[in-house]
């Protein structure tokens, strides 16, 4: 199966300045990453996601980007807001492909935005 | 649409009693999942259903662990008898397939807070 790692496992930054998280994955025949983000006593929320024939996707503040050959992908996050303190997980299919809601999470990212 | 939801939104039970969790999916989605999530194991696949068909439970614990699906709208995960290591969030989420782009997207609902003592 796949196997996800994520790091950093906390992150610490001033409003305004940018947060990067990094993500890796084992299994080369995944082609969907997904980002998701947790807030305190909610379920994940999905923010952004790329598949494997982009190298980069952006949506407003948020962007992914994605490198097959080294098989890791990242969240940054631009002009960081308090609101955006919350945990984020990436994930990659459990058993690499498509994943089809199957799929194998990080371990996490307690991000804290200081006002 | 008032999202996927859960219940009850906490649990708290003795060792060896029977817990039932119920999820009912955004109307109109083919796709259920079950997961759970701790500290030390992160979030963690259960069982996912494709219209109503139990499809995947290999990542379920143990025989005390079962889940159903009646029907389109309504799951529960059940645990008999519970442990204290059944401590967790359960969350139940939901997708749709109608094009691969489309079916990755989950939707989670607010889980379930277990604590078993």
């Amino acid at each position: 199966g796949e196997n996800v790692e994520q790091h950093p496992s906390t992150l610490s930054v001033q409003e305004g300045d940018s947060a990067v998280i990094k993500c890796t994955y084992s299994d080369s025949a995944s082609n969907y990453f997904p980002w998701y983000k947790q807030e305190l006593g909610k379920g994940p929320q999905l923010i952004i996601d790329i598949r494997s024939n982009v190298g980069e996707k952006k949506d407003q503040r948020i962007a992914v980007t994605l490198n097959k050959t080294a098989k890791h992908f990242s969240l940054h996050i631009t002009e960081t807001q308090p609101e955006d303190s919350a945990v984020y997980f990436c994930a990659a299919p459990n058993r690499g492909g498509t994943s089809y809601g199957k799929l194998t999470f990080g371990q996490g990212t307690i991000l804290t935005v200081h006002p | 649409d008032a999202g996927v939801i859960q219940s009850p939104r906490h649990e708290v039970t003795e060792m060896g009693q029977e817990v039932t969790l119920r999820c009912k999916p955004i109307s109109g989605h083919d796709y259920l999942f079950w997961y759970r999530q701790t500290m030390m194991r992160g979030l963690e696949l259960l069982i996912y259903f494709n219209n109503n068909v139990p499809i995947d439970d290999s990542g379920m614990p143990e025989d005390r662990f079962s889940a159903k699906m009646p029907n389109a709208s309504f799951s529960t995960l059940k645990i008999q008898p519970s442990e204290p290591r059944d401590s967790a969030v359960y969350f139940c989420a939901s997708s749709l397939r109608r094009d691969r782009a489309t079916n990755e997207k989950l939707f989670f609902g607010s889980g379930t807070q277990l604590s078993v003592l």
